[in-house]
């Protein structure tokens, strides 16, 4: 079957840097989504990989092993807005999405 | 101007009612997107329509009807719904669905069934 593991839950202070890892076993495979949700909110886009390798985009990066089926994202300089649900999403060899159920991060002061 | 509207924002009705929520982009995009999201649970991808057609439907129960008349307007009409049905509905879009395309969010309706 598919699936997308990703840790339900994260706190980590402002000002630090977290990691949000995401495995995935999809049937074929054409790039990972990482979306961002604030509470009662739509989710909104934040980074697409599909070659290995990490790809910046200012305090956020994502990172790709497809050999691994592994997926992070990583997010620098934390703020308080920062506290929402990531979102991990794999396509499929259909071109569906796969998603995971998110992971809430908890900022502290 | 928001890419992708909803509305209604909040719903509450009754299991013998019938209603609409509505779904309009703003991106000149070709595929439309209905999925549900249940409280720390995956999105559930409902329905797909690619240039009107609608191309996914997965196992959705008949009591959703989606509809789809144009690329920039998706419906979905309720009728004889369950309490476990009360979810965020999310409508998404993008320029198709054959390729691996970033999906745009509307912001969801809120559905309570008593």
């Amino acid at each position: 079957g598919q699936n997308i593991d990703q840790p339900t839950e994260m706190t980590a202070t402002e000002g630090a840097i977290v990691q949000i890892n995401c495995t995935y076993q999809t049937s074929g495979f054409n790039g990972l989504f990482w979306y961002q949700q604030h509470a009662g909110e739509a989710p909104t886009f934040l980074s697409y990989n599909v070659l290995d390798g990490l790809e910046e985009k200012g305090r956020f990066s994502s990172f790709l092993s497809r050999s691994k089926g592994y997926s992070y994202l990583l997010l620098k300089e934390l703020q308080m807005k920062d506290s929402a649900s990531y979102l991990c999403a794999a396509s499929d060899s259909n071109y569906q999405l796969i998603w995971g159920a998110g992971t809430k991060l908890i900022i502290k002061p | 101007e928001t890419g992708v509207t909803q509305t209604p924002r909040h719903l509450v009705m009754g299991m013998t009612n019938k209603k609409s929520l509505k779904c309009e982009q703003h991106l000149g995009h070709n595929a439309m997107y209905w999925y549900k999201q249940s409280a720390k649970k995956p999105l559930e991808l409902m329905f797909v329509y690619n240039f009107k057609e609608q191309t996914e439907n997965n196992s959705v129960p008949s009591r959703f009807s989606p509809e789809c008349p144009n690329s920039s307007h998706l419906f979905l009409h309720l009728h004889t719904l369950q309490p476990e049905d009360s979810a965020l509905y999310l409508c998404a879009s993008s320029q198709a669905s054959e390729v691996t395309d970033t999906q745009y969010f509307g912001p969801g309706t809120r559905l309570t069934v008593l």
